[in-house]
């Protein structure tokens, strides 16, 4: 069952800033919100990831709202390299460790 | 560091056929995942080993799927018999901890298996 909603595609100008939205309203207090990308014939690659509080790292920007219903992942400056399959995850914790679900992810477009 | 390994890239077979994949996680990680990726959907997981025990294997088909992590390193996935709808990418994925607050799943580059 899917435990997050993205749009299937976008597009963004390349040096612009892409911004991809995510929605998980089923969240829980204890979930991490995770952000990885597929390059075609690739594994996934992780970004970034946070809790509540809004996080960045050299790749990207991780914007989680207050209620923690929805997260944006910020490309600041994007690239052609950056065209990729980005994926939003809920870290589920359980008695046994940790479970990444995967949902259906956004398919960004980095236009020249 | 040297990556997830997995091993063969590329698979075809007939359906009823057997099939095995092979990988290797990077050194230390005690948690391996093996995920299964449909063309157009994001990967779902299949099987989760913490050193060699079994700690999630709710969505692997047991009738055709078995995975085993002896020693608690490397891991075999094996599909037996083998049917049109496991035509997939086949992903391997490690991490250090299972618990851990900085928790990351690394990724191997997969197998893509076609069943004809």
């Amino acid at each position: 069952d899917a435990k997050t909603t993205q749009p299937p595609s976008m597009d963004c100008a390349e040096g612009r800033a892409a911004n991809l939205p995510c929605n998980h309203s089923t969240i829980s207090g204890n979930e991490y919100v995770y952000w990885y990308r597929q390059i075609h014939s690739q594994g996934p690659q992780y970004i970034i990831h946070g809790l509540k509080n809004n996080e960045t790292n050299e790749m990207a920007s991780l914007i989680i709202t207050e209620d923690r219903k929805s997260s944006t992942l910020i490309l600041p400056h994007a690239t052609l390299r950056d065209t990729a399959v980005y994926y939003c995850i809920v870290r589920v914790a359980s008695n046994t460790g940790n479970q990444f679900y995967f949902g259906t992810g956004t398919s960004l477009t980095v236009i020249p | 560091e040297a990556g997830v390994a997995q091993s063969p890239r590329y698979k075809i077979i007939e359906k009823r056929q057997s099939v095995a994949f092979w990988c290797n996680p990077i050194s230390g990680h005690a948690t391996l995942y093996w995920y299964q990726q449909i063309l157009g959907q994001g990967p779902k997981l299949l099987i989760q080993f913490q050193n060699n025990g079994v700690v999630d294997d709710s969505q692997l088909p047991k009738d055709r799927f078995s995975a085993e992590r002896l020693k608690g390193v490397d891991s075999t996935l094996k599909i037996q018999p083998a049917k049109l709808e496991d035509s997939a990418v086949y992903l391997c994925a490690s991490s250090l901890s299972p618990r851990g607050l900085y928790e990351k799943l690394f990724f191997g580059s997969g197998t893509q298996l076609s069943v004809l």
